[in-house]
């Protein structure tokens, strides 16, 4: 049963405007949220993170938001640019736990 | 920068076989990971090892082993190969419980 869900497989936006990547889960001992994001034939590298003491974290054009009471956090990218063309996954881990769980991703296309 | 190789992109072995997944990592951390990686599930933790010969089963290690005799390298070993084995397998390791996973490019595995 998957704690971590991301329910729109694809996103395509036009160059220049915002994507916004969602992603739900159920466990509600996860404390620490993570997004990754991968190319083809690459492994997945770390985008942006954010611990459940904070609501809002900020790095460039990656911004992650954190709804603890709906148990739900969003990605937005802005301005997206065709090199942000990849698969995206958002993953999640509480405690003292080893273990991150993982999205099913969700693929973006960034249309020139 | 942080490096995590795998010994192969792209295997292709026979039902029945044994088959070896190598993982190095360069960084001294603690923690190493297996996933794999398949469309619509996204990514799915096999084993972890949270420190040198320590191993435990992830959420999907039925047909797995693992073996960690040094820090820097985490084997994945499939002892008789099955074709539901194809997939893409990805290597990870981190530093500490609360940090990011740093990943290997995977090895896709063809199972025939």
């Amino acid at each position: 049963d998957q704690q971590v869900k991301q329910n729109s497989p694809s996103l395509s936006v036009q160059e220049g405007r915002i994507s916004i990547l969602n992603c739900d889960y159920t466990n509600s001992m996860f404390d620490y949220f993570l997004w990754y994001k991968k190319y083809p034939a690459e492994g997945p590298t770390f985008l942006i993170s954010i611990s459940s003491i904070k609501d809002k974290n900020e790095d460039g054009r990656f911004t992650v938001f954190l709804n603890k009471s709906a148990k739900h956090l969003s990605l937005h990218i802005v301005p997206s640019q065709p090199g942000d063309s990849a698969v995206y996954f958002c993953a999640a881990s509480g405690g003292n736990d080893y273990k991150l769980s993982f999205g099913a991703g969700t693929t973006v296309t960034v249309r020139a | 920068d942080v490096k995590v190789t795998q010994s192969s992109r792209y295997l292709v072995k026979r039902t029945g076989e044994k088959v070896f997944l190598e993982c190095v990592q360069d960084m001294d951390h603690e923690n190493m990971f297996w996933y794999r990686q398949d469309p619509g599930l996204g990514l799915r933790l096999i084993y972890f090892s949270y420190d040198v010969k320590m191993k435990e089963k992830g959420d999907i290690p039925e047909g797995y082993s693992v073996s960690r005799e040094k820090k820097e390298r985490f084997s994945l070993i499939l002892e008789s190969a099955s074709t539901n084995q194809t997939s893409m397998y990805l290597c990870a390791s981190r530093p500490h419980v609360v940090a990011g996973q740093y990943f290997g490019p995977g090895t896709r595995l063809t199972v025939t």
